[in-house]
């Protein structure tokens, strides 16, 4: 069955980059698309960017054009988020979900979620 | 960016009643490919979204019948029939048509 495992949760200092893993098992990543959510606490879903893992085409929301970075390792099947120059108000749980190669439509399955707390 | 709208907020359903969520996009949804993308997720508290609905109104595999979506251009809803207690948790909408993707700001529902 089609499942996400997401890397486990993390503890920042403001300025510091993180890279959240999600492997995919159950498919062939580099068939379909990642997306990537991320939720602050108590708040709602935020859609930050998508990736083809077929090509690498990458489309990042205005907000972290400059600081998120989206790849995948198709031998490993795992799709990679690395944010950097972290703020507390990064502080969230972020999702990896299963998205097409064209982007934005599927979202059927989802990883369980990183808690990414950023902290002084 | 498209805005998306829920209404209501919260919601509290009796056991075995039903529900209806209101959605609403600030532009139509409709694509150039003639489809119209948009979802519904269900979140309980400390879990990832579930995928509900598809397309507007198509049920998720594993989706019971008992979740119906309709609508059309920018007005879209959401019906429970029969809710029951694991439906407790928030809905949200979400709109794959523009982007960026975007969320509604999600419907809380309980048991009354």
């Amino acid at each position: 069955q089609v499942q996400l495992l997401q890397s486990g949760a993390e503890v920042k200092r403001p300025g510091a980059s993180v890279r959240v893993s999600c492997k995919a098992s159950g498919y062939a990543l580099d068939s379909y698309g990642i997306s990537w959510v991320r939720q602050a606490p108590g708040q709602g879903l935020e859609w930050m960017a998508w990736i083809n893992a077929e090509n690498g085409d990458t489309k990042y929301l205005d907000k972290f054009q400059d600081r998120l970075t989206l790849t995948t390792h198709t031998a490993t099947r795992t799709a990679y988020m690395e944010l950097r120059s972290l703020r507390s108000d990064d502080t969230a749980v972020y999702f990896c979900a299963r998205d097409s190669l064209g982007g934005y439509d599927l979202f059927d399955y989802w990883g369980q979620g990183t808690l990414i707390t950023v902290s002084s | 960016d498209v805005v998306m709208t829920q209404s209501p907020l919260s919601l509290s359903v009796t056991l075995g009643q039903s529900a209806s969520i209101s959605c609403r996009s600030s532009q139509s949804l409709v694509y150039s490919d003639g489809q119209t993308y948009l979802n519904w997720f269900h979140q309980r508290p400390g879990q990832p979204p579930r995928r509900l609905i598809y397309k507007v109104s198509n049920r998720a595999s594993g989706v019971p019948a008992r979740f119906s979506a309709s609508g059309s251009g920018t007005d879209f809803t959401l019906k429970i029939s029969r809710v029951e207690a694991e439906d407790v948790g928030v809905f949200y909408c979400m709109q794959g048509t523009h982007w960026p993707p975007t969320f509604g700001p999600g419907t809380k529902v309980d048991i009354k």
